[in-house]
């Protein structure tokens, strides 16, 4: 069974560019979230999807964006990057919060804004 | 605003000994409590989840406690070995799922 799949692995952009980052979740699991994790620091919640809808979101501007498909996987995009973007970016799989809580996470995407 | 902090300095202990992380959380009343490890360059692990109306709860080697009075959580990992050197984060969890991660602790085990 394979766990949680990022892809890219790394990724580098230039200031003002826009990103995708793709995810897929462990089998079973029907909700995804995105977390955001500079160096040194915890990682900092972005988004959760579930049912294809964004059903909770941090404190970050509205160039991040989301989407989930039926099949549970789910892609963060980031407009206009700016260099603070620079981070690793984890997604995490569980089941729908009272079904099960704890997270799942993939390796991440390091992402590099020049 | 919600707060959670951890031991910012790394715990250097030696082998076999008992390293215990503290978790401090203000602003909140977290439904549950989590525990996850994480290498370097890697995403966090799960460890353990303790609920609000549970004091204690141990896996193996693991032992977390829950004071929802003193906003504290307490994570022990006894007979400590060097496998167990990583940061390890603490994340109080909302009853949305909602995980607020602490800046994590760093624990180095010395043979």
């Amino acid at each position: 069974d394979a766990g949680v799949t990022q892809s890219p692995t790394h990724l580098i952009k230039t200031r003002g560019q826009q990103v995708t980052l793709r995810c897929s979740p462990k089998s079973g699991h029907d909700t995804v979230s995105w977390y955001q994790q500079a160096l040194g620091q915890g990682p900092q919640f972005i988004f959760q999807y579930y049912e294809e809808e964004e059903r909770q979101r941090g404190n970050f501007p509205d160039r991040f964006s989301g989407h989930q498909f039926p099949n549970y996987s789910s892609e963060l995009n980031v407009n206009a990057l700016l260099l603070g973007d620079s981070a690793l970016y984890l997604c995490a799989s569980s089941r729908y919060p009272g079904q099960g809580y704890e997270q799942y996470f993939g390796p991440g995407t390091r992402l590099t804004v020049t | 605003s919600q707060k959670i902090e951890q031991n910012s300095e790394a715990l250097n202990i030696q082998e076999g000994k008992t390293a215990t992380l503290t978790c401090n959380y203000t602003n909140y009343s977290p439904a549950y409590l989590q525990w996850y490890r994480q290498d370097p360059g890697r995403g966090p692990v799960f460890l353990l989840l303790i609920r609000e109306n549970e004091k204690e709860k141990r896996k193996e080697r693991l032992k977390v406690t829950f004071d929802t009075t003193l906003k504290q959580s307490l994570f022990h990992i006894t007979a400590s070995q060097p496998a167990d050197s990583a940061t390890y984060l603490c994340a109080p969890t909302s009853n949305t799922g909602k995980l607020i991660f602490g800046q994590g602790t760093t624990l180095q085990v010395k043979p």
